[in-house]
């Protein structure tokens, strides 16, 4: 019964690769998003798509390239794999337009480039 | 645009001592404030919320006041438990600007020791 979906919860992988992290909602959110945490805790957005649009793309490099197939799904992928993309990433998704609405989060996935 | 400060952490405190964590913002329109709490290896988690001036957030003992004059959101707990050991983000949210995407503070990660 997870609200937010995430798989793996780790990814170890070398430098120069290409990975996909998927997420997945059952909130029945029509906003989901991508967070990238660094290992002091600060947490950076990504992507944000509205119903299948993206409607936030920050200045992220354009190896990472998100795609939502449907409003419930938000995957993530990865080229050509950098140290510095070792983080972790979020997904989460909220239902905006309803004053107050929190998002809610997935429980991460750990990235390791090495 | 918007912006959240809050106090520098770590904080660490002995159990049943006083919390406080300082939390202030910058918004342009009227926004929702949150205050998100993460677990050591989980994803962040709504603990309480206000959305507008006035409004008290309670949830778990802890209590957040959205205060318009002095534009603070801060954190108080009058008996803490080594349970809430974790990492405390203040966020707001905005939905006349950018499309409701939230802002984070930096998190102040908190330690209750026995």
């Amino acid at each position: 019964d997870t609200a937010v979906s995430q798989t793996p919860k780790y990814l170890v992988t070398q430098m120069g690769n290409d990975k996909s992290i998927k997420c997945e909602q059952n909130l029945g959110h029509d906003t989901m998003y991508w967070y990238k945490q660094d290992s002091k805790k600060f947490l950076k957005i990504m992507f944000s798509y509205n119903n299948k649009e993206l409607i936030i793309n920050e200045t992220v490099p354009n190896r990472f390239s998100p795609k939502s197939p449907d409003k419930a799904h938000l995957n993530l992928h990865i080229n050509s794999l950098e140290l510095g993309d070792s983080a972790v990433y979020f997904c989460a998704s909220s239902q905006p337009g309803q004053g107050g609405s929190p998002l809610h989060f997935g429980n991460g996935t750990r990235l390791t480039v090495t | 645009g918007n912006s959240v400060t809050q106090m520098e952490g770590p904080v660490t405190l002995s159990e049943e001592a006083f919390l406080t964590i300082n939390c202030t913002y910058t918004a342009t329109g009227y926004p929702s404030l949150f205050w998100y709490v993460q677990y050591p290896g989980e994803g962040l988690q709504l603990l309480l919320k206000a959305t507008k001036a006035d409004d008290k957030g309670s949830n778990k003992g802890f209590e957040a006041t959205y205060r318009k004059e002095t534009t603070s959101f801060h954190l108080e707990k009058g008996s803490v438990q080594v349970s809430d050991s974790a990492v405390y983000f203040c966020a707001l949210s905005d939905l006349s600007t950018n499309a409701g995407k939230s802002t984070f503070g930096d998190g102040t990660t908190l330690t209750v020791k026995p």
